[in-house]
């Protein structure tokens, strides 16, 4: 996993349950990201954070919210207003002024 | 017109093969391009990163770049079965900005 630990592996959720996914790293890395993948979508990005206590959405925040209190942990919530929540979340860092991605093992998020 | 194409595939040749795997792009800022592997159920790792034009080779692994016509190419020689994966493109304009990424390629390879 090159330093990034995403848990839960799995999760199942009821619909309109809130859950929280967790990413952390050991990298040292400014920049973390979240990412979405869906069968035939390609990486779609959620959200992402160049530093402690500041993040942008992407191109697919409705319905997700995220923190960013630590250098080393960015986690995500998949809240209820999220209509297709059941996905593989990706979560990435890189470095400062670097544009390579260093990707967690991801966490698969089914909505029963 | 998507910023990033990719054909989806799947593509299975046997091994031995030479396997062409491309991408197009619209965006004529794009600077950086890379192509990420990813085994079933796990997460994407960098295998080629090229900056501008050119080419690149690492093994049996080269990365193209053709500015002028918006096309990526990675090429894989002697293809073997542990080159199965899906194979995304990503591409980014400048340093530090997020990477734009292709859907990806599913290779199969066949012993």
């Amino acid at each position: 996993d090159g330093g990034i630990t995403q848990s839960p592996k799995y999760l199942f959720r009821k619909e309109g349950q809130n859950v929280t996914l967790s990413c952390e790293q050991n990298l040292n890395h400014d920049a973390m990201y979240w990412y979405r993948q869906d069968p035939g979508q390609g990486l779609r990005l959620i959200y992402y954070s160049q530093i402690v206590n500041d993040f942008q959405k992407g191109d697919i925040a409705e319905g997700y919210s995220v923190s960013r209190e630590k250098k080393e942990s960015f986690p995500l919530t998949v809240t209820s207003a999220q209509k297709n929540p059941t996905a593989f979340y990706l979560c990435a860092t890189s470095g400062s002024g670097a544009n390579v991605l260093t990707f967690g093992a991801g966490s698969r998020l089914t909505v029963l | 017109q998507k910023e990033v194409e990719q054909d989806p595939g799947p593509l299975s040749v046997p091994e031995g093969a030479i396997v062409s795997l491309n991408c197009t792009y619209s965006n004529s800022a794009f600077q950086y391009f890379m192509w990420y592997r990813q085994y079933s159920r796990k997460g994407p790792e960098l295998l080629m990163y090229t900056y501008s034009s050119g080419n690149k080779e690492d093994g049996r692994f080269t990365a193209q770049v053709d500015k002028s016509s918006k096309y990526i190419s990675l090429f894989i020689r002697d293809s073997q079965p542990s080159d199965s994966a899906t194979y995304l493109c990503a591409m980014e304009s400048q340093a530090g900005t997020a990477l734009i990424f292709g859907k990806g390629t599913t290779l199969s390879v066949s012993s």
